[in-house]
């Protein structure tokens, strides 16, 4: 089963608007990563949050992380036409020391 | 560079006729991973192997073999493919702290 569920499934905001999607998992975890996959292609690894972290930026990205909650936020700030994809959040476990689970994703789409 | 090659990219195949799907990394990492994408239903994990010659089911094992006879190669065999399993199928090789994936592998079985 999923470790980590997306909320929302599918977001529409218009160009320049700020996106926020939220992550909910299950274990205690090592850290936690977002993900970004254009349509029909492999994920690709935007940011990592630790678990001893609480808030990390990267560029436009800011990820938010609630150990307490077994919760993580993704905002994109200032959305582009080019950040319509799917993202995913994946969570290393601590049971092992390689695993990563990833959820069910969120649909991103910026209309211009 | 790092990287993670799957192959063949497109596959159209008949029902019933064994296919290979070939991925190999170059990163020395130990947990590799299938997954099966469909429209709806997000990254479902098929397989996966934390270290040559060790492998376990993931959420969609049905159907699908895998071996780990070496670190780089994880191949994903389907012995007899069914229409079911037309879908868009990754690779991915993975550390801790990031997932590597391959470009997908694209099957129709008819």
């Amino acid at each position: 089963s999923q470790q980590g569920e997306e909320d929302p499934q599918a977001l529409s905001i218009q160009e320049g608007e700020n996106a926020t999607m939220n992550c909910s998992y299950k274990t205690s975890i090592n850290n936690l990563q977002w993900y970004r996959q254009n349509s029909g292609r492999g994920l690709v690894h935007l940011i990592l949050i630790r678990s001893n972290e609480r808030e990390k930026h990267s560029g436009r990205l800011r990820v938010t992380l609630d150990t307490s909650k077994k919760s993580s936020s993704l905002l994109i700030t200032a959305s582009r036409a080019a950040d319509t994809a799917s993202y995913f959040c994946a969570t290393a476990i601590y049971s092992s020391a390689s695993k990563i689970i990833f959820g069910s994703g969120t649909r991103l789409s910026i209309r211009p | 560079e790092a990287q993670v090659t799957q192959n063949p990219r497109y596959l159209i195949t008949v029902t019933g006729k064994k296919l290979t799907v070939t991925c190999s990394q170059n990163m020395n990492h130990e947990y590799m991973s299938w997954y099966r994408q469909d429209p709806g239903l997000g990254l479902r994990q098929i397989y996966y192997s934390m270290n040559v010659e060790v492998t376990d089911k993931g959420d969609v094992p049905e159907g699908y073999k895998v071996s780990r006879k070496e670190k780089r190669n994880f191949p994903l065999i389907l012995e007899s493919p069914s229409p079911n399993q037309t879908s868009l199928y990754f690779c991915a090789s993975s550390s801790t702290t990031e997932a590597f994936f391959g470009q997908g592998t694209r099957l129709t079985v008819v």
